[in-house]
């Protein structure tokens, strides 16, 4: 079985600030890591994934995200927010299968990030 | 459009009465997922189809729920005897078939049980 868990319910900023979400992930088994936005009344938009390879992803809209083994997560991060960053971001872990199957993705509660002016 | 497509955009309904809900995956696409989201919450899971792999059911919260796929197509979600605690947005996604890749959302289906 696998779980996600992001820390923070709701995270307000001002603009230009910096931002960092939290993920972390269990799974007895290797996987692969996304985050997702929602945007007010939209349905779900990839912002990056981590397959293989590099640790450091980097994402549309500025945004990247480091997977850590060992700590098991996945932390969502931009350096300067925007007003247009306010949305619903949610992390999804799919546990890697043998023989390239696709299985489903499990996401967390979500994280609503807020940013002020 | 390319995209997945679901319908209705909205429902209400009165509790008791069934309804059905309608996904058209991106053509091509093998898999494809419902997700239940309520008010302040995350994405539920409810149910998944691999091309002609037996679905994975695991996710749906009872015997009032069920979902049936035609082929590689088009997938319906029905609940029967709505109760309130039904209402939520119902979330359709597809995927492409071996390797992986990101799902794919529609825009939701809002279903209101009143």
């Amino acid at each position: 079985a696998q779980s996600v868990t992001q820390l923070d319910s709701q995270v307000p900023v001002f603009e230009e600030a910096p931002v960092e979400l939290r993920c972390n992930y269990s799974s007895s088994v290797s996987v692969y890591l996304f985050w997702y936005v929602q945007y007010p009344n939209q349905g779900l938009q990839l912002l990056l994934k981590y397959l293989s390879g590099s640790t450091l992803v980097k994402g549309i809209n500025g945004f990247e995200a480091e997977f850590n083994k060992s700590q098991t997560s996945f932390h969502l991060r931009k350096p300067s927010v925007h007003i247009s960053d306010t949305a619903e971001y949610f992390c999804a872990v799919s546990a890697i299968r043998g023989g390239g199957s696709n299985y489903k993705l499990t996401f967390g509660k979500g994280t609503l990030l807020t940013v002020n002016p | 459009g390319a995209g997945v497509s679901q319908s209705p955009s909205n429902k209400v309904t009165e509790k008791g009465k069934d309804v059905e809900l309608r996904c058209d995956p991106i053509s091509g696409h093998t898999a494809l997922y419902w997700y239940r989201q309520r008010l302040g919450q995350g994405l539920e899971f409810l149910i998944y189809f691999q091309g002609n792999s037996a679905p994975d059911k695991s996710g749906l919260p009872s015997d009032r729920f069920s979902a049936e796929r035609t082929g590689e197509s088009v997938s319906t979600l029905t609940i029967q005897r709505t109760q309130q605690e039904d209402s939520a947005v119902y979330l359709c996604a597809s995927r492409p078939g071996r390797g992986f890749t990101e799902a794919f959302f529609g825009q939701g289906t809002r279903l209101t049980v009143v």
